[in-house]
């Protein structure tokens, strides 16, 4: 059972452009939201992550908004660079047995 | 900074040979957990482990074992492997299991061919 879906699947963008990574849960029992990014053949590492009593975080070029009433989460990167290219996973924990990850996006941003 | 390492980045090994991979923490950490990755099939959680001598099984423990007889230390064992087992392994350590202490840290991953 997925309790966390993630989507796209995969997103490309053009240099500037804002990417945007949305992800949906069902347990209302989750109490904190991270996202990860992966690099290629490295393992992921945590990006920024929000509480559920917060309906946005914001790091450098990195924003979470969350909306509580309908179960979503999502990720949008401002000015994106073609560092950015990566895959990201959002997650969302409760307690054992840990983080549930969504299946991930592979981002590529385009020079 | 935590520091999660894994024992190899790369293994090729044969159809039907134990393979033992090791994953090592540094911050006291009571978690950790094995995942493998797959293209299109994002972290699926192998085992986990909440104190030294304790696992839990994940989502997909068969055709594995785990061992943890020290803190810092979590092996994930293959006892006879199989081609459907090739894949990236990665490893991760939390304090807690919830809230921010529950943030996982990873390790680089070990990718694993099975011939």
């Amino acid at each position: 059972q997925q309790q966390v879906k993630q989507s796209p699947q995969s997103l490309i963008v053009q240099k500037g452009g804002i990417p945007i990574i949305n992800c949906a849960y069902e347990n209302t029992a989750f109490d904190y939201f991270p996202w990860y990014q992966q690099f290629p053949g490295k393992g992921p590492a945590l990006l920024i992550a929000i509480r559920p009593d917060v309906s946005e975080k914001k790091e450098g070029r990195f924003t979470i908004s969350f909306n509580k009433s309908a179960k979503q989460f999502s990720l949008h990167i401002m000015d994106s660079q073609p560092g950015d290219s990566a895959t990201y996973f959002c997650a969302a924990s409760k307690g054992p047995p840990g983080l549930t990850f969504g299946e991930g996006t592979q981002l590529t941003v385009n020079p | 900074d935590v520091k999660v390492t894994q024992s190899s980045r790369y293994l090729v090994k044969r159809t039907g040979e134990k393979v033992f991979l090791e994953c090592v923490q540094d911050m006291d950490h009571e978690n950790m957990f094995w995942y493998r990755q797959d293209p299109g099939l994002g972290l699926r959680l192998i085992y986990f482990s909440y104190d030294v001598k304790m696992k839990e099984k994940g989502d997909i423990p068969e055709g594995y074992s785990v061992s943890r007889e020290k803190k810092e230390r979590f092996s994930l064992i293959l006892e006879s492997a199989s081609t459907n087992q090739t894949s990236m392994y990665l490893c991760a350590s939390s304090l807690k299991t919830s809230g921010v202490g529950g943030t996982q840290y990873f390790g680089p991953g070990t990718r694993l061919l099975v011939l």
